[in-house]
This record gives C-alpha cells, sequence and structure tokens, in this order.
C-alpha cells in the first residue's frame, strides 16, 4: 500500500496553461507539505498544512494555490504556468511539524515547454 | 549563505570502501534528518538526530549528531551498489518548525 502518492507522476504542458498535481496520504498524519526540487536537486518547501489550515506559506506566487479538502489530501494547482516552474513536485506527510519525520511521495516531474 | 551546508557535493567510491558525508548548520539543531534519495523517486527516510552526541545505525549506515548540535555525520561502512543515490540532511531549528534540507550529496559506487 503506498503511504503518500502523487500524481500525475509527469507532466508536460505548455507556458500559460493551469495544471494541478493531487497528493493523498493513507497514514493518519495531520500535516501535509509540498515541496520544490529544482535542477540541482535543491528542495525547498513551499506550502504546509495541519488538519486543513495552511500553516506555512512560504514566497511562492500567487499562481501557485494549495487546496485541502480534508486532511489525507493536499492538491496543488498552478496557474498561468512559466518555463521557471519546470522542476520535480513532491507532496509529503508528517504526524507532527519538527518532530517527525516526512513520508515523501514520489514526485511530479513538471516539464513547461 | 546558506544555513545548510552539505559537503562533499558528489562522491565516487570504490564499492566495499567506507565514506563519510557531512551537513553543518550555522546555527544549533533542534534536530537533523537524514533522507536518501534514487532517481525518479521520493525521498526516503533514513535516520532524525536530536541529541548531542547522538549516534544512530540502520544496517550498514552511521549517523552521528557533534555535541554542539551543530554538525551531522553520515558514515557508510563497505559501501554497495545498493547504496548509491542523492543524501539529503535536513534541519529542525526548533519544535514544530518545517524541515530545511540541504544541497544534497550524490553518491556513485564504482564496482
Amino acid at each position: 500500500d503506498t503511504a503518500v502518492s502523487q500524481t500525475p507522476k509527469y507532466l508536460v504542458t505548455q507556458m500559460g496553461n493551469d495544471k494541478s498535481i493531487k497528493c493523498e496520504q493513507n497514514l493518519g498524519h495531520d500535516t501535509m507539505y509540498w515541496y520544490k526540487q529544482d535542477s540541482k536537486k535543491f528542495l525547498k518547501i513551499m506550502f504546509s498544512y495541519n488538519n486543513k489550515e495552511l500553516i506555512i506559506n512560504e514566497t511562492v506566487p500567487n499562481r501557485f494555490s494549495p487546496k485541502s479538502p480534508d486532511k489525507a489530501h493536499l492538491n496543488l494547482h498552478i496557474n498561468s504556468l512559466e518555463l521557471g516552474d519546470s522542476a520535480v513536485y513532491f507532496c509529503a506527510s508528517s504526524q507532527e511539524m519538527g518532530n517527525s519525520p516526512l513520508h515523501f511521495g514520489n514526485g511530479t516531474r513538471l516539464t513547461v515547454t | 549563505s546558506q544555513e545548510l551546508e552539505q559537503s562533499p557535493q558528489s562522491l565516487i567510491v570504490q564499492e566495499g570502501k567506507n565514506l563519510t558525508i557531512n551537513c553543518t548548520s550555522s546555527k544549533t539543531l533542534y534536530g537533523l534528518y537524514w533522507y536518501k534519495q534514487k532517481y525518479g523517486e521520493g525521498l526516503i527516510f533514513l535516520m532524525m538526530l536530536q541529541k548531542g552526541g547522538e549516534e544512530k545505525s540502520h544496517e550498514k549506515i552511521t549517523a552521528k549528531l557533534d555535541e554542539k548540535k551543530q554538525q551531522s555525520s553520515l558514515h557508510i561502512t563497505a559501501s554497495q551498489p545498493s547504496h548509491a543515490g542523492i543524501y539529503l540532511c535536513g534541519a529542525v531549528y526548533s519544535s514544530a518548525s518545517k524541515i530545511i534540507f540541504g544541497s544534497g550529496t550524490r553518491l556513485s559506487i564504482r564496482p
């Protein structure tokens, strides 16, 4: 059973389009995250939700909007995609922020052409 | 400069040899995580360290946190091809705060 699953695995789209990435965790964790990994493998947090409430919102363009319908799901919607948005996006979850490890999904490789 | 530095950036090691990866923080750590990433996959949690001087082992991988809680090392003994991947350290600076990741160390094992 997959603990943290995100779809799609690959996403190729043109500039200006709107796309969504979905994430679900079956670990019963309270906190979920979106991380972005650039071409140099640098991993940076974008958002964090605890029990459907936004608790971390890093300096991310407004074109990125997370949505958490329930504590097991955290989706990421991106409007007006730009070339610089190309990266691998990872969803993760943890029981408690800071005191327990993150469990990561396998990532979504987004390519904007 | 970043508050969390990993070294080396990349490492090629002969199979069977030992190796060490370092993670240095400019501030005192609340906790330190080690993760491994294989190409096209997510990050796999290896170990978490919170106490100064703490050391943990899992199979042939040992991680240590220094007494000052500013530096951690990951040591692999008798490396195998399965150890190849990217190793990332993640720092937490207070309870209930986010994990900040280092830039990663790309490890290749030469047969």
